[in-house]
């Protein structure tokens, strides 16, 4: 079946705008998660979601991200007010129930903040 | 706080030969620890994963080594090939605090043929 996709591939936004990501899951994965790529910071957790329950956002860098999932699929991650350390390559994942600990990535979105 | 220490940064090797990553952790309760591979411009892709009752796991070419005590663990590549040229990452989750995964920084291998 289709794996994880995401949407745009690509951004390039000015800073102070606000950009919205998209991550469509492998379907009948329960759990989704954000991760954020970066240079300086290699690989970070963002936020996870697991079925209807409250979202983990322990990750997120700021109050300018948040995500939501909207009937247990799609998800959208948006940030506000961008700024040029944003720029990153923001990759989504899902796994499954019974193996949550697999994860499936997307291809990313590669998000560049001029 | 790096939970999750990773080396070398960069490895070359010749086609044929062994490729050696290294981890480390701190988190005891950390109870999965994947490898994952990722090729210029995709996602990483898991190649091949273990659990601390075990102390080496081999899928193909691939074998994780685990050492729970010195809570480290290492990625060995067997007969290296120029397809296996990528950025490999190790990683550690915990069940019961939602399996997010804490990466090691990454190793680069080039293999040269």
């Amino acid at each position: 079946g289709a794996g994880v996709s995401q949407s745009p591939s690509n951004k390039v936004t000015e800073k102070g705008k606000d950009v919205e990501l998209r991550c469509d899951p492998i379907s009948g994965h329960t759990a989704l998660y954000w991760y954020r790529q970066s240079l300086g910071q290699g690989l970070e957790f963002l936020i996870y979601f697991q079925g209807n329950s409250a979202p983990d956002k322990s990750g997120l860098p700021s109050d300018r991200f948040s995500a939501e999932r909207t009937g247990g699929s799609v998800s959208t991650l948006t940030i506000q007010r961008t700024q040029q350390e944003d720029s990153a390559v923001y990759l989504c994942a899902s796994s499954r129930a019974g193996h949550p600990e697999t994860q499936y990535f997307g291809p990313g979105t590669r998000l560049l903040v001029l | 706080q790096q939970q999750v220490k990773q080396s070398p940064q960069s490895l070359i090797v010749q086609k044929g030969g062994i490729s050696i990553i290294n981890c480390a952790y701190e988190n005891t309760a950390f109870d999965y620890f994947p490898w994952y591979q990722q090729f210029p411009g995709k996602g990483p892709a898991l190649l091949i994963a273990i659990r601390p009752d075990v102390s080496e796991k081999k899928e193909g070419r691939f074998t994780i080594s685990f050492n729970k005590s010195a809570k480290q663990f290492s990625l060995h590549i067997m007969d290296s090939q120029p397809g296996d040229s990528a950025t490999y990452f190790c990683a550690a989750s915990l069940r019961n605090a939602g399996n997010m995964l804490t990466f090691g920084g990454g190793t680069r291998l080039m293999v040269k043929p």
